[in-house]
């Protein structure tokens, strides 16, 4: 069966740093992938997706930027966080079968608190 | 563009009793997909139920079933005989513009009362 990775689960991290999140998948070939924030008491927001390796899509200009160096890997990453870069991180996976929307599955999730 | 409306921001229900959580959605698509998630307090998003709109019957899934009115755009969800562990965050989504793109609601806050 399928399952996906995230971690950090909880990161605290000052104003400027940098960062890194990290996604893999593991139980499937080839899966689209996807970066989501949540705000607070709000809906998921759609950040990155990849259909494949070294594919990206941006879906909100930001300070943000994604990478999959690998077919079942995904890292969401920073140079200099901003206090609004505050959110969970969710990670998402899922496998188109003849071009329709298949269930995206997600992971469990990554709180950042920039101070 | 394609929209998905949850009217209800809470909702309190008695254990045991059934729930509808509300959903009506926009497109001008013909095809398209309806999901529900769950998110309880751990943060983890889990999928529920899919109803496609070409799909003639209702989704069930065990206690979850999808009351599908395709003229209304409607697409509710439904859990018979509450659990303690039914409270959480609940999420509709359907089909974006792309394959890859999901529209997520607001979402629900249904808390089940012992």
């Amino acid at each position: 069966s399928q399952t996906i990775h995230q971690w950090p689960a909880t990161l605290v991290q000052p104003v400027g740093s940098p960062l890194s999140l990290e996604c893999t998948v593991e139980g499937t070939s080839n899966p689209n992938l996807y970066w989501y924030r949540q705000a607070a008491g709000r809906g998921l927001q759609l950040l990155f997706y990849s259909v494949g390796i070294g594919q990206i899509s941006s879906e909100v200009p930001q300070n943000l930027s994604a990478s999959r160096p690998q077919d079942r890997q995904f890292i969401l990453s920073s140079k200099k966080l901003l206090l609004s870069d505050s959110g969970f991180y969710l990670c998402a996976w899922s496998v188109l079968n003849g071009g329709i929307q298949e269930t995206q599955y997600f992971g469990p999730g990554t709180r950042l608190l920039v101070l | 563009a394609q929209k998905i409306t949850q009217t209800q921001p809470g909702m309190f229900v008695q254990e045991k009793e059934a729930v509808t959580l509300d959903c009506t959605y926009d497109t001008s698509d013909q095809s398209y997909g309806l999901f529900w998630y769950k998110q309880p307090s751990s943060g983890e998003m889990i999928f529920l139920i899919y109803q496609g709109s070409y799909d003639e019957q209702n989704a069930t899934e065990g206690r979850y079933s999808l009351n599908f009115q395709k003229a209304r755009k409607s697409a509710n969800l439904v859990i018979s005989a509450s659990q303690l562990g039914d409270s959480a965050m609940y999420f509709c989504a359907m089909t974006g513009d792309s394959n890859y793109q999901l529209i997520w609601g607001a979402g629900t806050k249904l808390i089940i009362k012992p």
